[in-house]
């Protein structure tokens, strides 16, 4: 079965950049995802990539994919107060999604 | 911008209740999801709808569980006999061709 991992808590200051890891097992995934979720909201989609992409950037955000070895990273440039959330990634398989637990991102000042 | 919508966004319901859960997909899309997300928990995927019948559904999604699409426009979830472990965020999800999920902003469900 589908198996998203990923680190649970990351804590950056304002201005920095933010590196979220995620690591998959479904190859057979299509897409993947990125969703931010504020507290006590839903779930926001932010950015994903097509599996045949290593790169896609959008704005302050770049998402690197290396499905040799199942990884995905979301990159966050220039971190502000705003983007403090919990940030899931999550895999397709068979256009229904598995979610990472998700990672807490703690923006300081 | 188009938006997935769900009401009510909070229901508190006495254990062995029936809740049904709204959700009204972007209109030009084909697929329909419910998910769950316990407190502190994983979102799970419950159940996929496509074509006026159920593609796939977890585990979770047992006979407590239905799904409906009752008209052109609304996508409901009903749980039967709610018990205090279906205390969750209920989000429901639509895509169109394209795969891309899009989530409503959830309701949240207390059962007391």
């Amino acid at each position: 079965g589908e198996d998203v991992e990923q680190s649970l808590f990351l804590s950056v200051r304002e201005g920095d950049s933010s590196v979220i890891n995620c690591t998959y097992t479904d190859s057979s995934s299509t897409y993947l995802y990125w969703y931010k979720q504020e507290p006590g909201a839903g779930l926001q989609l932010l950015t994903y990539i097509f599996s045949n992409m290593d790169m896609k950037q959008d704005q302050r955000l770049t998402v690197l994919l290396n499905k040799k070895d199942k990884h995905l990273s979301l990159r966050i440039a220039d971190t502000q107060t705003g983007d403090s959330a919990i940030y899931f990634c999550a895999e397709n398989g068979d256009y229904k999604l598995s979610f990472g637990a998700g990672t807490t991102v703690t923006v300081r000042a | 911008e188009p938006e997935v919508t769900q009401t009510p966004s909070h229901q508190v319901t006495q254990m062995g209740q029936e809740v049904i859960l709204r959700c009204v997909p972007i209109s030009n899309h084909l697929y329909f999801y419910w998910y769950r997300q316990i407190l502190g928990q994983k979102v799970e995927f419950l159940v996929s709808f496509y074509n006026n019948e159920i593609s796939e559904k977890s585990e979770i999604f047992d006979d407590q569980f239905s799904v409906e699409r009752p008209d052109g426009s609304n996508f409901t979830l009903k749980i039967r006999s709610t018990k205090l472990e279906d205390s969750a965020m209920y989000f429901c999800a639509s895509t169109g061709s394209g795969g891309t999920q899009y989530f409503g902003p959830g309701t949240r469900l207390l059962v007391l």
